[in-house]
C-alpha cells in the first residue's frame, strides 16, 4: 500500500485471518529491504529482512515475497492477533555502497475481534 | 542487550532555542543512523556514520542541523537555533555494517513553540 500525504491506507482484518500488505518500492537498484512494524509511541520494530538474490522469506508467523520485476514486496501475517495492529513499514536500501534506508508512507493494519 | 538508546524523550521548546538529542547504538554496531517522522513526510535518512565517521548527511534539512560521532557509544543531533517545522519524531538506529538490520531506538518526539 501506497499512501498520500497524510491518510495512510489502512486494511482491516478479523483476528485469526491472514493479513497481506503491500509495498512498491522505488529503487529497481535495491538489493535489501525490511518490514518494520511500529506501534503508538514505540520506534519502528524488525520483523523480516529479504535480500534481492531471494523471493520469499520465513519467519514465525511472517512470510515476505520479494517480485524484483514489478518492483514489489508484500509481507504476509498469519493468524493475526491484537497485537498485530500497528503500522507496518516496508523500507528498501539502494545499494551502492549507502546504508541508509528509504521508507514507505506505511500501512495501518487494525485487527477486528 | 539495553537496545538503542535515546534522550531525552520529549523535549519542549521555544523557536530560536538550540536542541540536542542524545543517542548510544548497540554496543558492537559501527553504524549509526538519525531519522526524522512527521506525518506528511514520513521517515526520512537525516545521516549515518560508520565507525564513527560521517558517511552521507544529504538528508540533513540545512545548516541548522548538525550531527557528531565522537565515539562509537554516543551521538548527537543539534538544531539551532530551532524552529516550528522542527517539530518531530526524531529516531536513532544502529546496525552492523551493512546494509544490514538496523534497530531503533524509542525516539525524541521534539515540539517546538
Amino acid at each position: 500500500g501506497e499512501s498520500v500525504g497524510l491518510h495512510l491506507p489502512t486494511l482491516s482484518v478479523q483476528e485469526g485471518d491472514n493479513s497481506i500488505i503491500n509495498c512498491a518500492y522505488s529503487n529497481s537498484a535495491s538489493d535489501y529491504f525490511i518490514w518494520y512494524k511500529q506501534e503508538s509511541g514505540k520506534g519502528p520494530q524488525f520483523i523480516i529482512d529479504i535480500r534481492s538474490n531471494m523471493d520469499k522469506r520465513q519467519g514465525q508467523r511472517v512470510t515476505v515475497l520479494l517480485n524484483k520485476t514489478v518492483k514489489h514486496l508484500s509481507l504476509q501475517i498469519a493468524a493475526t492477533q491484537p497485537g498485530d495492529s500497528a503500522v507496518y513499514f516496508c523500507a528498501e536500501n539502494w545499494g551502492g555502497g549507502a546504508d541508509g534506508l528509504t521508507f514507505g508512507k506505511g500501512t495501518h493494519l487494525i485487527i477486528q475481534p | 542487550d539495553a537496545g538503542v538508546i535515546q534522550s531525552p524523550r520529549h523535549e519542549v521548546t521555544e523557536m530560536g532555542q538550540e536542541v540536542t538529542l542524545r543517542c548510544k547504538p548497540i554496543s558492537g554496531h559501527n553504524s549509526l543512523f538519525w531519522y526524522r517522522q512527521t506525518m506528511m513526510r514520513g521517515l526520512e535518512l537525516l545521516i549515518y556514520f560508520n565507525n564513527n565517521v560521517p558517511i552521507d548527511d544529504s538528508g540533513m534539512p540545512e545548516d541548522r542541523f548538525s550531527a557528531k560521532m565522537p565515539n562509537a557509544s554516543f551521538s548527537t543531533l543539534k538544531i539551532q537555533p530551532s524552529e516550528p517545522r522542527d517539530s518531530a519524531v526524531y529516531f536513532c538506529a544502529s546496525s552492523s555494517t551493512g546494509p544490514d538490520t538496523q534497530y531503533f531506538g524509542p525516539g525524541t518526539r521534539l515540539t517546538v513553540l
